[in-house]
């Protein structure tokens, strides 16, 4: 399955803690975003990254939050000092071109994120 | 601000029949949209898109409609079987600032038996 990867599926953590989210995205696709989906709710955006750089991070909260993509590796998705509100399911998804071109992404299933 | 919106958050429909889902978008510089279907527990999967230069576009018993004029995107779903059971989203490609997706807040398709 050469489909977007995620992981963990399901991740818990306590107040206060750390959550690192992973994303390989499809073979041959250099554009990696994030969206995060609370319950019964859409998809809304949060970053969106090339190899190496952020390209739109306007989605994100500007504090405990942030993302990257390495030349080699998986991107990340990085929460620090999780609060109960960080509970939402973690989507990533990839494409070849970039937005510009207009095409479809391709989804992973997601990362499951709880705080107790 | 730009939003994609839908008409119904809840559509039931028998087995068999043909299901039709809404879907407004406020801005009318996009060019770009896609539905998208996504079962409990998994991510959202690419059904069908369609760019502004049309106004249909029709797939395995998918079309999606597009009226440019109203800002209006449906989805059809010919004779909908069990398995299409889940929540449809649309997207729209924004392209104020750097191009990204606009998704709403889904709709609900229940296939009753």
């Amino acid at each position: 399955n050469a489909g977007v990867m995620q992981n963990p599926r399901h991740l818990v953590r306590r107040r206060g803690q750390e959550a690192r989210l992973r994303c390989s995205p499809m073979k041959g696709h250099s554009h990696v975003y994030w969206y995060r989906q609370l319950p019964e709710e859409g998809l809304k955006f949060m970053v969106y990254l090339q190899k190496e750089n952020i390209i739109d991070e306007s989605g994100m909260p500007k504090e405990r939050f942030s993302a990257e993509f390495p030349k080699e590796g998986p991107s990340i998705l990085r929460i620090q000092q999780v609060v109960r509100g960080d509970s939402a399911a973690y989507f990533c998804a990839s494409s070849p071109w970039g937005d510009r071109v207009g095409q479809p992404q391709h989804f992973g299933d997601g990362t499951r994120l709880s705080i107790l | 601000g730009e939003s994609v919106g839908l008409h119904l958050p809840t559509l039931s429909v028998q087995e068999g029949d043909n299901s039709i889902i809404n879907c407004a978008y406020s801005n009318s510089a996009s060019d770009y949209f896609i539905w998208y279907k996504q079962e409990s527990g998994k991510g959202p999967q690419f059904i069908i898109d369609i760019r502004s230069n049309m106004d249909k576009r029709q797939g395995q018993r998918v079309t999606v409609l597009l009226n440019k004029t109203v800002k209006h995107l449906s989805l059809q779903i010919a004779a909908t079987q069990p398995g299409d059971s889940a929540v449809y989203f649309c997207a729209e490609l924004s392209r104020s600032g750097t191009y990204k997706y606009i998704f709403g807040t889904g709709t609900r398709l229940k296939v009753l038996a």
